[in-house]
């Protein structure tokens, strides 16, 4: 059974650009979610995905934005990149939105 | 709102010792899951434990134990007899449990508690 992937594994975008980062589920799940991690701080909640339908989010602004494909897997959007947009971004997928969160190793990302 | 807090920052011991990572919580919901997690340095967050609200009993798994008080709001880890390999940055988190398929059920998660196990 493959489990979380995300692509890329590293990052350099300038300030202004616009990045996408991928994450493929793990066989069989149809739920994924996005977090941001800063250095040295806990991942915070981006917004979820469940059946390609927006299931939630946080508090982040509109120019993060996000998709999910028929076969589950999802990008992250983020439009106008700010240096505080540096960050490790980490993907978790799971059975439906109340099931036990699987997470990839995450895109480090680094806005110069 | 929902708030974890992990007021350890960074914790070093010595192989071999016991150690315990403490977490509090804060919560509306009546129903919620606690969780651990580990981060090693290649920064994927692995699964370690996973407790309901509706159930304290305490429990063992192989060197990892940990204590659920609900009248106090607290979640604490241990691992006994540290190991090198458990050197890692330890999240705690909560998740709310929804009734409605609309609910998302983000995890909310602590700073986090870095813990170096030297040798």
């Amino acid at each position: 059974e493959t489990g979380v992937t995300q692509s890329p594994t590293h990052l350099i975008k300038t300030r202004g650009q616009q990045v996408t980062l991928r994450c493929s589920s793990q066989s069989g799940h149809n739920t994924v979610s996005w977090y941001q991690q800063a250095l040295g701080q806990g991942p915070q909640f981006i917004f979820q995905y469940y059946r390609e339908e927006e299931n939630g989010r946080g508090n982040f602004p509109p120019r993060f934005s996000g998709l999910q494909f028929p076969n589950y897997s999802s990008e992250l959007n983020v439009n106008a990149l700010e240096l505080d947009d540096s960050a490790l971004y980490l993907c978790a997928s799971s059975l439906s939105f109340r099931r036990k969160q699987f997470f990839g190793p995450g895109t480090r990302l680094t806005v110069l | 709102a929902q708030k974890v807090t992990q007021a350890q920052t960074e914790i070093s011991v010595v192989e071999k010792e016991d150690v315990t990572l403490d977490c509090v919580y804060e919560t509306r919901d009546t129903t919620y899951y606690l969780f651990w997690y580990k981060q090693p340095p290649s920064g994927e967050l692995v699964f370690l434990i996973r407790r309901n609200s509706f159930d304290e009993q305490n429990e063992i798994s192989g060197r990892y134990s940990w204590n659920f008080q609900k009248s106090t709001s607290s979640f604490n880890f241990t691992i006994t007899a540290s190991q090198v390999v458990d050197s890692a940055v330890y999240f705690c988190a909560l998740r709310p449990v929804t009734l409605t398929q609309g609910g998302s059920e983000k995890l909310v998660f602590g700073k986090g508690t870095k813990l170096t196990v030297n040798p």
